[in-house]
């Protein structure tokens, strides 16, 4: 079974802090992806990999930086945590063509 | 961009009967149409795709249906039980990326 894990399932965090969260794939996956997920709002795409220090925004990529340096790792960066960046953050990973799977998503709160 | 639309929002069935939650997308360039369930708590799980090139396809009492032309497609359950109370979300991606509808609350009554 492909696993996607993230490193927090819950995290609260105060305003201006630097904020990191990881999430790591045992598959050997390509893609990786980071969202968030808001009520009414479904999920939206922050930032994705293609490979191994590559990176492309999303939709919404304001606010937030990753880093791959290895193939199974891929981190979200939140600068400097604002209270508007409370969310569920969720990490997925695909081959392509894809079919994506999900980690268990890091639900942050900016207090 | 892409932009995925899904419906009912919110969906409640009794036990055994059938449910069905439909999404349009815009980008005739979409090939790939993913359905997630969400359980409290927990990240989406892929249940059922569908490419393109293919009509229907059914995985036990779970069944995906894609009209290209009309761009939608459509998840249908049957024999519902309790267990398949969740939050369903639609996909549809291009290649790489991927967007999402807004989900569909279900509740299966007992």
């Amino acid at each position: 079974d492909v696993k996607v894990t993230q490193s927090s399932r819950y995290l609260v965090k105060r305003t201006g802090e630097k904020v990191f969260l990881e999430c790591v794939q045992d598959m050997d996956h390509e893609n990786m992806f980071w969202y968030r997920q808001d009520p009414g709002l479904g999920l939206r795409l922050i930032y994705f990999s293609y490979d191994v220090k590559m990176k492309e925004k999303g939709d919404i990529p304001e606010g937030y930086s990753v880093s791959r340096e290895k193939k199974e790792r891929f981190s979200l960066i939140l600068e400097s945590a604002s209270t508007n960046q409370t969310s569920m953050y969720l990490c997925a990973s695909s081959l392509t063509p894809p079919e994506q799977y999900f980690g268990p998503g890091t639900r942050l709160t900016v207090t | 961009g892409e932009n995925v639309e899904q419906h009912p929002s919110t969906l409640s069935v009794q036990e055994g009967d059938s449910a069905v939650i439909k999404c349009t997308y815009s980008d005739s360039a979409s090939n790939y149409f993913p359905w997630y369930k969400q359980e409290l708590g927990k990240g989406p799980q892929l249940i059922i795709d569908i490419r393109s090139n293919v009509g229907e396809k059914k995985d036990q009492r779970i069944a995906v249906t894609l009209n290209k032309t009309a761009k939608h497609f459509s998840l249908h359950i049957t024999e519902t039980q309790p267990e398949d109370s969740a939050v369903y979300f639609c996909a549809a991606s291009t290649g790489n990326q991927f967007y999402f509808g807004t989900g569909t609350s279900l509740t299966v009554i007992p």
